[in-house]
């Protein structure tokens, strides 16, 4: 059984650019939950994606957006990348949106914004 | 809103010395809470988690006891070892959707 992915593993970005994190659930996993870690701080939720639809987001601005395929894999977009976006960027899946179904993390991508 | 606050670190601690992390939290309701722990070079593992109030969650030898009454859910272990060295999270999950709020995280470091 394949863990869940994420790529790429760090990517470089200037300030204005945008950029696209990918992300793939585990095996018969329905439900992904990004998460933004600043450097020493947790995790924060940024929104959650079930069966193909947004399913709850935090407060994170529009310009933070994503998608989910029918192979419940999922892409996190950022256009108009600022300073503060860098951060490693969780995902994580799960077999529902239940608290009672491990989310399984993946193992991050680390974005740099200069 | 949903809040966890957790001891900030770092923990240093000798090698089969007893260990606690602090961990409270507020919330409305009655949220799930977790503890995650972050290897070096690792994502984030599940570690333990309650779901109700009074619950104990127990994993590897560290425990945690769902505590309505102080809104806490401190972590314990009763010898670490050097592998237990990590960054460790508490959480919380107040509508059962699996969108967890996360605290800063407690970095332990054990030494032998």
């Amino acid at each position: 059984e394949t863990g869940v992915t994420q790529s790429p593993t760090h990517l470089i970005k200037t300030r204005g650019q945008q950029v696209t994190l990918r992300c793939s659930s585990q095996s018969g996993h329905n439900t992904v939950s990004w998460y933004q870690q600043a450097l020493g701080q947790g995790p924060q939720f940024i929104f959650q994606y079930y069966r193909e639809e947004e399913n709850g987001r935090g407060n994170f601005p529009p310009r933070f957006s994503g998608l989910q395929f029918p192979n419940y894999s999922s892409e996190l977009n950022v256009n108009a990348l600022e300073l503060d976006d860098s951060a490693l960027y969780l995902c994580a899946s799960s077999l529902s949106t239940s608290s009672y179904n491990e989310q399984f993390f993946g193992p991050g991508t680390r974005l740099t914004v200069l | 809103g949903n809040s966890v606050t957790q001891m900030e670190g770092p923990v240093t601690l000798s090698e089969e010395a007893f260990l606690t992390i602090n961990c409270t939290y507020t919330a409305t309701g009655y949220p799930s809470l977790f503890w995650y722990v972050q290897y070096p070079g690792e994502g984030l593992q599940l570690l333990l988690k309650a779901t109700k109030a009074d619950d104990k969650g127990s994993n590897k030898g560290f425990e945690a006891t769902y505590r309505k009454e102080t809104t806490s859910f401190h972590l314990e272990k009763g010898s670490v070892q050097v592998s237990d060295s990590a960054v460790y999270f508490c959480a919380l999950d107040n509508n059962a959707g699996n969108m967890l709020t996360f605290g800063g995280g407690t970095r332990l470091m054990v030494k032998p």
